[in-house]
């Protein structure tokens, strides 16, 4: 069963545009958001992390939007270069129980 | 701070071979994950444990075995090797709630 559905699964943007990830969720317990950033042959990192109870936060050029009543969450990358590249995955989790992530979002910035 | 430490990196298996991975973490994180990655399918759970001595199975547990003997420690067997055991392998760990921090990943070909 997927509990966290994420698209697209690939994204090409140019670059100083906004790459924006989408991601759905359907277990309304879940209270810890994450999203990681991937480079090819490295492990997942951290990269921004909400919790429901903001709509909003951001660090950088990223910010996350959450939207609890539609149970969605967003990933926005302003300004989009190059070596943000990667693949992205959205995650959820809820106290002791395990991290669900998303299918993962492969992005491309062209100069 | 070596975080979660992944080995061997690479390893290449006979059909029927067996092999056991190796994650070890420093940070005195609760729960360990392993993970399977392949191309279009993201990150699929093989296995989990929320504590030493303690282990659960996740989305793709067939074919995999795991042991939590110690908390900075957990193995992953397999014990028959098979081609569709092909993948790259990620061990995490984190506490309850929080981010979840990934080895460097171990790349295993089945022939």
């Amino acid at each position: 069963q997927q509990q966290v559905k994420q698209s697209p699964q690939s994204l090409i943007v140019q670059k100083g545009g906004i790459s924006i990830i989408n991601c759905a969720y359907e277990n309304t317990a879940f209270d810890y958001f994450p999203w990681y950033q991937q480079f090819p042959g490295k492990g997942p990192a951290l990269l921004i992390a909400i919790r429901p109870d903001v709509s909003e936060k951001k660090e950088g050029r990223f910010t996350i939007s959450f939207n609890k009543s539609a149970k969605q969450f967003s990933l926005h990358i302003m300004d989009s270069q190059p070596g943000d590249s990667a693949t992205y995955f959205c995650a959820a989790s809820r106290g002791y129980q395990k991290v669900t992530f998303g299918t993962g979002t492969k992005l491309q910035v062209i100069p | 701070n070596a975080g979660v430490t992944q080995t061997p990196k690479f390893r290449v298996l006979k059909t029927g071979q067996s092999m056991t991975l190796l994650c070890a973490q420093d940070m005195n994180h609760e729960y360990m994950y392993w993970y399977r990655q392949d191309p279009g399918m993201g990150l699929r759970l093989i296995h989990y444990s929320v504590g030493e001595g303690t282990t659960a199975k996740g989305e793709v547990p067939d074919g995999y075995n795991v042991s939590r003997l110690k908390k900075q420690n957990f193995l992953l067997g397999l014990e028959s090797a098979a081609p569709s055991q092909t993948s790259v392998y990620f061990c995490a760990s984190s506490n309850a709630g929080q981010q979840a921090f990934f080895g460097q990943g171990t790349r295993l070909t089945v022939v």
